[in-house]
């Protein structure tokens, strides 16, 4: 059974630009979490998608946005990137026990 | 909102030491607790969890934590340590707003020395 699948892997973007990450899930998989992992924040929760909804929500500003299409593959975008935003990028996904299945990340640089 | 308190960011052991790392969250309703591991150039794994039973649970290569309801916390264990377990170690409860709204402690990487 294929894992989480996150591309790009890596990225560097300068202040201002914007990013669009890709997640596809478990096959069966429909619920979708991002995560935002940094040094000493440890995973900060973005954002959960089941069935092309947004379940829930963490506290990050408007500028991070994600969307779920009808095959439960995910995606998240940032816009106006700052600095701040360089971080690992997780996806996870669930068949919503709670355990989430953890892709290998997409990590930002932003310059 | 919910909120977990890893109390030891960074541990060094020797092989064969004891270890236990602490772990508490805040929320005080019905909660699903959770350890997750990254091995060095891995991807985040589930170690063990706990959905309701039996308060100790036992997860992959030996490690076991215990849920006390009354202290909020889920610490895990691991009698005798290898080289092998350096890892980084989080925390996860999830809960309130829903399964998937898993919260995170912010790690205790374990280093071990042969």
């Amino acid at each position: 059974k294929a894992g989480v699948t996150q591309t790009p892997r890596y990225l560097i973007k300068t202040r201002g630009q914007q990013v669009t990450l890709s997640c596809s899930p478990i096959s069966g998989h429909r619920s979708v979490s991002w995560y935002q992992q940094t040094p000493g924040q440890g995973l900060q929760f973005l954002f959960e998608y089941f069935s092309e909804t947004q379940r829930n929500k963490g506290n990050f500003p408007g500028r991070f946005s994600g969307r779920q299409f009808s095959n439960s593959r995910s995606e998240m975008n940032v816009s106006t990137l700052e600095l701040g935003d360089s971080a690992l990028y997780l996806c996870a996904s669930s068949v919503d026990t709670g355990e989430l299945f953890f892709g290998e990340g997409s990590r930002l640089t932003v310059l | 909102a919910q909120s977990v308190s890893q109390h030891n960011h960074h541990v060094i052991l020797s092989e064969a030491a004891s270890l236990e790392l602490g772990c508490n969250y805040s929320y005080g309703g019905t909660v699903n607790l959770f350890w997750y591991v990254q091995y060095p150039g891995q991807h985040l794994q589930l170690l063990l969890k706990y959905f309701s039973g039996d308060p100790l649970v036992k997860g992959i290569k030996g490690f076991e934590a215990e849920f006390i309801k009354s202290k909020f916390s889920f610490n895990l264990r691991k009698p005798s340590v290898q080289w092998s377990d350096t890892a980084e170690y989080f925390c996860a409860v999830n809960g309130p707003g829903g399964y998937q709204k898993v919260t995170f402690g912010t790690g205790t990487k374990l280093q071990v020395i042969p």
